[in-house]
């Protein structure tokens, strides 16, 4: 069975740090495309980055740009999310999901959304 | 950013009846290369989410085919034949034409 798995959330301080990791099982992580998402508490889902397979490209949600950076190592196939200077509005459980879309030339791009999900990671950042 | 607005909040549905969920968005789906990147998405509860159906009308491996979905430019509709207790949960649309993704704030689906 294919699955993704996410570890190392938890609580944290206001303007603290955390970094997620999402690794893949039945395959690897290596290459395809990844995304987060997230879920606040009784809220809708929200996503907030994802890294290409074609290229590594990364791209992320207004509400986290210039905080947060998503990351591939290869050779471990793990996928980071690194989030620094956290905000109470950044709880929320996060979920890795293994991505389908390819963003090269125009004419080929394709975007089928995330066909792969993690059980979640949660984030709670309190004082 | 593209804003994807759903209706209605929640639909209770008796069992073996249909349901139609609807999507729109605040800009055209359409992509230049003439392909409209829109999912859908449920989340049971206390589950993950699951994709149905991406580029508007293509169901995945597994969903039943009581699923469909349609629609295009910035209208679009997810529906449910013969609704069954396993359909609780929420439903959710996704585009992937514009960055940043976006998706819609979701639909309840429950049983009456």
């Amino acid at each position: 069975e294919v699955q993704v798995i996410e570890s190392g959330g938890g609580l944290v301080r206001p303007g603290g740090s955390l970094r997620l990791s999402c690794v893949a099982s039945g395959f690897t992580l290596n290459n395809p495309a990844v995304t987060w998402v997230r879920q606040a508490p009784g809220k809708g889902l929200e996503w907030v980055s994802s890294i290409s397979g074609n290229d590594d490209t990364t791209y992320y949600g207004g509400s986290v740009k210039g905080r947060f950076t998503i990351s591939r190592d290869g050779s471990q196939g793990t996928v980071y999310l690194q989030m620094t200077s956290l905000r109470v509005e950044d709880t929320a459980v996060y979920y890795c999901a293994k991505d389908d879309f390819w963003t090269g030339h125009p004419s080929r791009y394709y975007y089928y959304g995330m066909d792969v999900w993690g059980q979640g990671t949660t984030v709670i950042v309190s004082s | 950013d593209v804003v994807m607005t759903q209706s209605p909040l929640s639909l209770p549905v008796t069992l073996g009846q249909s349901a139609s969920i609807s999507c729109r968005s605040s800009q055209s789906l359409a992509y230049i290369n003439g392909n409209t990147f829109l999912s859908w998405f449920q989340q049971r509860p206390g589950q993950s989410p699951r994709r149905l159906i991406y580029k508007v009308s293509n169901r995945d491996s597994g969903v039943p085919d009581r699923f469909s979905g349609s629609g295009s430019g910035t209208d679009f509709t997810l529906h449910i034949s013969r609704v069954e207790a396993e359909d609780v949960g929420i439903y959710y649309c996704m585009q992937g034409t514009h960055w940043p993704l976006t998706f819609g704030g979701g639909t309840k689906v429950e049983i009456k």
